[in-house]
């Protein structure tokens, strides 16, 4: 049973482009979880969704973050208009419905020149 | 609000001997707690969780910990470290409202030296 995929791992991008990152949840999860962490710091969550549902954005930047998890495919954390302030490493988990552990994945590292 | 706080920084501890990584929190209603390790440029691997019932919760890899209501800490332990245990501890809490979101502490670094 594969764990939690994402991609890519490393994304490099220059200020104003957009950033997409992808996350595949294990086998039989439907909910997805998105945690950033900035340097030296632990994991703050960012956006909780269920398929086709966003339940808990209580921790997304009000501007240029989004993410979605459409009925098929992988969730995507959309960044635009990227500034320097958003490297960090992108940590997606997933769990069953009803599930109260949550297993991440390897992260994408995002690094804004 | 949910906090989680990690006092140590870094613990240093010799292969062989037990190792303790500290973790207290703050929640307004039952906590459910979770202990995760992260290796270099690799994602969180979960360790342990307590829920409820026993406070002494067994997880992977020989690790436990102990829920202390009355002090509100939730301690990492292990009777004899590995260097290959040597990681980025993580320590977490979520209300029992629900679990979608999960508050991290800062981390603890383990260095087990041989």
């Amino acid at each position: 049973n594969a764990g939690v995929m994402q991609n890519p791992r490393h994304l490099v991008r220059r200020r104003g482009q957009e950033a997409r990152l992808r996350c595949s949840p294990m086998k039989g999860h439907s909910h997805v979880y998105w945690y950033r962490q900035l340097p030296e710091e632990g994991l703050k969550f960012m956006v909780y969704l269920q398929k086709e549902n966003i339940i808990d954005e209580s921790g997304m930047p009000k501007e240029r973050f989004s993410a979605e998890f459409p009925k098929e495919g992988p969730s995507i954390l959309r960044i635009q208009q990227v500034v320097r302030g958003d490297s960090a490493a992108y940590f997606c988990a997933s769990s069953t419905r009803g599930s109260d552990t949550q297993y991440f994945g390897p992260g994408t590292r995002l690094t804004v020149l | 609000a949910q906090s989680v706080a990690q006092p140590e920084d870094q613990v240093n501890v010799a292969e062989g001997n037990p190792l303790t990584v500290k973790c207290t929190y703050s929640v307004s209603g039952n906590p459910y707690l979770f202990w995760y390790v992260q290796y270099p440029n690799r994602g969180l691997q979960f360790l342990l969780k307590y829920i409820t019932g026993d406070n002494l919760v067994k997880g992977s890899y020989g690790f436990e910990a102990e829920f202390n209501k009355s002090q509100t800490s939730f301690h990492l332990k292990k009777p004899s470290a590995l260097v290959s245990d040597s990681a980025l501890y993580f320590c977490a809490v979520s209300e029992n409202t629900g679990f979608q979101k999960l508050v991290f502490g800062t981390g603890t670094r383990l260095l087990v030296s041989p």
